[in-house]
């Protein structure tokens, strides 16, 4: 079964900080996929990034950039010099290669880290 | 970008009563769209598939007599909360697969809240 692990419950910064949000996650696929959103406080989901488990190349956008390592089954998101505009619940997911047999794009997600990015 | 839109965003209803809610893929078909539940301050749980042209299919756990999901058309799916309790208050989230891509839409959520 699949598994997403945020141990970090809530984070608490001081703008223009960087700080790094923690994934874990377990599978038995070969390949698969993983995912990080955004949840403001309105509720929707903002999606940030969708990585291929073949595709281990590290990732910036602006300033977000996502550490994705197979051998400890990480794939740690970090923000640099954080904005109040930032602080949101941050979730890490999950999900099976739907392009393989039976494999679906439902996704697993963890509980979720509540970022809080103080002036 | 592809857009699903949910309705109604918010719900206030009296227990008992059925609550319907609607998923539309605005600008693209989705022949497979997923259904999630989260309570405040929790995750996101995924309650159940949804296919066009079949019956849905549910998570263990979730009550499929209870939680009534309908995909009719390639662009809507909907999913009625009959004889709804306050502890069926919840956010319920719905996503929609862009057909091909295997890229996830997610709709803005709907707040149903159970009197």
């Amino acid at each position: 079964a699949q598994k997403v692990t945020q141990a970090q419950t809530e984070i608490s910064v001081v703008e223009k900080e960087d700080v790094t949000l923690d994934c874990v996650y377990e599978t038995r696929d070969t390949t698969y996929y993983l995912f990080w959103y955004k949840q403001p406080p309105s509720g929707e989901l903002v999606f940030l990034i969708r990585r291929n488990s073949f595709d281990e190349q590290n990732e910036i956008s602006g300033r977000y950039s996502w550490n994705f390592q197979k051998s400890t089954s990480s794939f740690n998101f970090t923000i640099t010099a954080s904005q109040v505009v930032d602080s949101a619940v941050y979730f890490c997911a999950l999900s099976e290669d739907p392009w393989t047999q039976g494999g679906s794009e439902k996704l697993v997600f963890g509980k979720g880290t509540k970022l809080t990015v103080n002036p | 970008g592809a857009v699903v839109s949910q309705h109604p965003s918010r719900v206030i209803c009296k227990s008992g009563t059925s609550v319907k809610i609607e998923c539309r893929s605005l600008d693209f078909q989705a022949t497979t769209m997923f259904w999630y539940r989260q309570f405040p301050k929790q995750s996101l749980m995924l309650m159940a598939t949804s296919n066009e042209g079949s019956k849905a299919t549910y998570e263990q756990g979730v009550e499929k007599d209870k939680f009534l999901i309908n995909h009719a058309s390639l662009t809507l799916s909907t999913l009625t909360v009959t004889s709804a309790h306050p502890e069926d208050s919840s956010f319920y989230i719905c996503s929609a697969v862009l057909a091909g891509t295997g890229e996830l839409f997610f709709g803005e959520g709907s707040r149903l809240t159970v009197l």
